[in-house]
């Protein structure tokens, strides 16, 4: 296993179209985490899972964004209908457990262009 | 409320000479305190943690940072630049009692290494 996978690296968009991301972590990590990063900011947490299940959700995940990982695995974000307030490095990290004694294990992002 | 202010946005060392890179951090109770680095299209990687153990944390390729609570402070330094420093660096909180991967990260400053 050489890490967490992001897909794809680079996505361009138009307004009003949606968009998906998937993220593969290290096997056998339970827990999985998104972020995002806008241009000259720092990565702001937007969600997490453990195993399937959705413990957490940032305000800033609007109802326009979903996410899932259905079989405690993968894990896909979804943009509906996105905006231009969208464009951003989207980053999934993931972890064995809930422990300050892990270290998170960032993928390199998704980065979303939105024209 | 927990933040991180990361003092500058930019800094600009010659190679061979010391880095210091400034954060502190406000809270109601001593937090978890972190160092990433970004750099260009890889994943955000763990520099080093401060969690309530030696306040002197040593890290990854030479870097290191003092927490001072006094100060409420948490720079990263490191001896002497390398060209590979190059690259973003990230001051990260986690708030006690959050997952230890919902991280607030600072805004980053840019490390630039001339030779």
């Amino acid at each position: 296993d050489t890490g967490v996978s992001q897909d794809p690296r680079h996505k361009i968009t138009k307004r009003g179209q949606n968009v998906t991301f998937r993220c593969d972590p290290i096997s056998e990590h339970n827990r999985l985490y998104w972020y995002r990063q806008t241009l000259g900011q720092g990565p702001e947490f937007l969600t997490y899972f453990q195993n399937e299940a959705q413990l957490e959700k940032s305000r800033l995940l609007s109802d326009r964004f979903s996410a899932e990982r259905p079989k405690g695995s993968f894990s896909t974000l979804e943009i509906q209908r996105t905006e231009q307030g969208d464009s951003a490095m989207y980053l999934c990290a993931s972890s064995p457990t809930d422990s300050g004694a892990n270290v998170l294990t960032f993928g390199a992002g998704s980065r979303l262009t939105v024209l | 409320a927990q933040s991180v202010t990361q003092l500058d946005s930019h800094v600009s060392v010659s190679e061979g000479t010391p880095v210091l890179l400034r954060c502190n951090y406000s809270s109601s109770y001593s937090p978890s305190l972190f160092w990433y680095v970004q750099h260009p299209n890889k994943g955000l990687q763990l520099l080093l943690k401060y969690t309530s153990a030696a306040t002197l944390v040593k890290g990854i390729n030479g870097f290191e940072a003092e927490f001072k609570k006094s100060e409420t402070s948490f720079h990263l330094t490191k001896p002497s630049a390398h060209m590979s420093d190059a690259a973003e660096y990230f001051c990260v909180v986690r708030r006690a009692g959050d997952s230890w991967g919902k991280l607030q990260f600072g805004a980053g400053t840019q490390v630039v290494v001339t030779p």
